[in-house]
């Protein structure tokens, strides 16, 4: 079974603060993603990897930076939290081609 | 740039009843598509995908789609929903390798 892990399923934070939300997949797979999920929005695009150390910007990258360094693992960070990046993170990967993509649980950031 | 667009936010159906959730999208000429289903506080489920062949396609629960390039649609359907069917509904479509999803329709069923 694929499976794709997240390391926090909650988090509060403070403004300001620098967060990490780590997301790891044991599945080889090239394509990693990261998407915020808000009411009525759907789910949008923030960062996506296709490699280890290569990265491209989704549709909504302001305000987050992402990390790649090894293939299994990838690293969402704001820099520095504000209150309109509390949302519901998801992280998802994809085998190369024609892949089904796979989510992992999710993290619900609660920035105060 | 938008790629998959739900018109509906909210639909309601009573139990038994047949549905359709419609999805159009505004990317590629042979899009892989998909339906995804998110049931209240848990994660992503794949419903079906296209990737090419038949344009009706089965997935799990019970739903299809079928897909019609003439008129951009993916439309998902079931002849006789359940309580347990009650989630959101979230189209996609592989724009580049990236999913990009539609903003989601939300299914309500009348007892």
């Amino acid at each position: 079974d694929v499976k794709v892990t997240q390391s926090s399923r909650y988090l509060v934070k403070r403004t300001g603060e620098k967060v990490f939300l780590e997301c790891v997949q044991d599945m080889d797979h090239e394509n990693m993603f990261w998407y915020r999920q808000d009411p009525g929005l759907g789910l949008r695009l923030i960062y996506f990897s296709y490699d280890v150390k290569m990265k491209e910007k989704g549709d909504i990258p302001e305000g987050y930076s992402v990390s790649r360094e090894k293939k299994e693992r990838f690293s969402l960070i704001l820099e520095s939290a504000s209150t309109n990046q509390t949302s519901m993170y998801l992280c998802a990967s994809r085998g190369l081609g024609v892949d089904t993509q796979y989510f992992g649980p999710g993290t619900r950031l609660t920035v105060l | 740039a938008q790629s998959v667009t739900q018109p509906d936010i909210h639909i309601t159906v009573s139990e038994g009843a047949s549905l359709e959730l419609r999805c159009n999208y505004s990317y590629g000429a042979t899009p892989y598509l998909f339906w995804y289903v998110q049931s209240p506080g848990q994660g992503l489920q794949l419903l079906l995908k296209y990737f090419s062949g038949d344009t009706l396609v089965q997935g799990i629960k019970g739903f299809e789609a079928e897909f019609k390039r003439s008129q951009s649609s993916f439309n998902l359907r079931k002849p006789s929903v359940h309580w347990s069917d009650a989630a959101e509904y979230f189209c996609a479509v592989d724009r580049d390798d990236k999913i990009i999803f539609g903003k989601g329709t939300r299914l309500h069923i009348l007892p």
